[in-house]
């Protein structure tokens, strides 16, 4: 039962561009959503994230939408830099008290230079 | 802010033998999660500590699997008799405070290999 996916496992984009990634959930009483950044041999690092309460916000060149009616999220970055290359996950939680989350399977995301 | 410690980084051993990792929090967090992630998968919870309690389990923590957070600092998380599907990244995070919406902090992990 894959409560948060990520139905794209990668992603190509030209640096300068805009990357667009999905994120879909089914369990309605997730009320905080979060994405990571991961690189190889590394953590997940924390990058943004959003309220249930909220549908959008926003910090540099990261911006996260909340669509609950849809129950989607997305990540968009812009502009799209070669260092942005690395694997994103989408991340809920709400389901219990104790903030624990719960993960997609991770989007590759390559930004070409 | 040092981040949060994970020893060892890796791991190998023979199937049947015990490990035990150990994860140092970010200093004054008081919450702490373990996570295992496998190859092409998200991280999936295994348990979580508030301050010193052990509060949830995940039912993939298997009666082989025992973690600890004594004093509610550094915790560890020990497996006994190992197997060949216990082979994963085996992740730690912290947060602070008593809200359940604070981002967690992750380490590097620890990647454990049974041959």
């Amino acid at each position: 039962d894959q409560q948060v996916k990520q139905n794209s496992p990668s992603l190509s984009v030209q640096e300068g561009r805009i990357s667009i990634l999905n994120c879909d959930y089914t369990n309605s009483m997730f009320d905080y959503f979060l994405w990571y950044k991961k690189y190889p041999a590394e953590g997940p690092t924390f990058l943004i994230s959003i309220s249930s309460i909220k549908d959008k916000n926003e910090d540099g060149r990261f911006t996260v939408f909340l669509n609950k009616s849809a129950k989607h999220l997305s990540l968009h970055i812009v502009p799209s830099q070669p260092g942005d290359s690395a694997v994103y996950f989408c991340a809920a939680t709400g389901s219990s008290n104790t903030g624990k989350l719960i993960f997609g399977q991770g989007t590759t995301l390559q930004v070409k230079p | 802010d040092t981040g949060v410690s994970q020893n060892p980084r890796h791991k190998i051993t023979k199937r049947g033998q015990n490990v035990t990792f150990r994860c140092d929090p970010i200093s004054e967090h008081n919450r702490l999660y373990w996570y295992r992630q496998t190859l092409g998968q998200g991280p999936e919870f295994l348990t979580y500590f508030q301050n010193e309690a052990q509060l949830e389990k995940s039912r993939l923590l298997s009666d082989r699997f025992s973690a600890e957070r004594p004093k509610g600092s550094f915790s560890t998380l020990e497996i006994q008799r190992t197997e060949q599907g216990d082979s994963a990244m085996y992740l730690c995070a912290s947060s602070l405070g008593s809200s359940n919406n604070q981002p967690q902090h992750f380490g590097d992990g620890t990647r454990l290999s049974i041959l």
